[in-house]
């Protein structure tokens, strides 16, 4: 069964601006991790944000937890046309990650 | 440097006929093997996954079966492809134990069945 769900499904930006998607999900985790995936693509590692953990940055990229609310968020920040993909959030229950149904973003030049 | 290889990148077969998708690792020992399926702009759905050699643990039960026959070799098999069986697989391999490390999936192969 799909554990998280990403907010908005899509979301189209202009260069330069910042996006933001949001994942609910809804028994506790271990962490909630987040992926990319380039069209026709397998899965891209992105960044690991554990249940004691509120906030973590990786370059561009911010991440938000709030497991009283069983939410995150990912902020992309100064977006670039390489930025276009869909974003997955999963999270980590047991061995197994369970992946939610993505947010495609689309930057436009 | 860890590397995972999964093949064929695309593979058209016909309902009724057998099916074998191989995922291989490099570079590290007693990984997590996981097979995903994703349904055209959908989400991830778990089939199988593996903690060691000969070690499967199926998630959906379905059409189709997973194998491990070594440290590092994960197979995906079907006797008889249904056509709900299209879609694009991905394998992915994680570290060793119990979760907390993030998942490196292979460039999946996209299966059409007609």
């Amino acid at each position: 069964s799909q554990q998280g769900e990403e907010d908005p499904q899509a979301l189209s930006i202009q260069e330069g601006e910042n996006a933001t998607m949001n994942c609910s999900y809804k028994t506790s985790i271990n962490n909630l991790q987040w992926y990319r995936q380039n069209s026709g693509r397998g899965l891209v590692h992105l960044i690991l944000i554990r249940s004691n953990e509120r906030e973590k940055h990786s370059g561009r990229l911010r991440v938000t937890l709030d497991t009283s609310k069983k939410s995150s968020s990912l902020l992309i920040t100064a977006s670039r046309a390489a930025d276009t993909a869909s974003y997955f959030c999963a999270t980590d229950v047991d061995y197994k990650l369970s992946f939610g149904a993505g947010t495609t973003v689309t930057v436009r030049a | 440097s860890q590397t995972i290889h999964q093949w064929p990148a695309t593979l058209v077969q016909p309902v009724g006929s057998p099916l074998s998708l191989e995922c291989t690792v490099e570079g590290t020992s007693n990984p997590n093997l996981y097979w995903y399926r994703q349904a055209a702009g959908r989400g991830l759905q778990l089939l199988f996954y593996s903690v060691g050699i000969g070690q499967i643990s199926s998630e959906v039960p379905q059409n189709l079966s997973a194998s491990r026959p070594q440290d590092r070799q994960f197979i995906l098999s079907s006797k008889k492809l249904l056509l709900s069986d299209s879609g694009f697989y991905l394998c992915a391999w994680g570290g060793p134990g119990r979760g907390n490390s993030p998942l490196h999936f292979g460039n999946g192969t996209r299966l059409t069945v007609t």
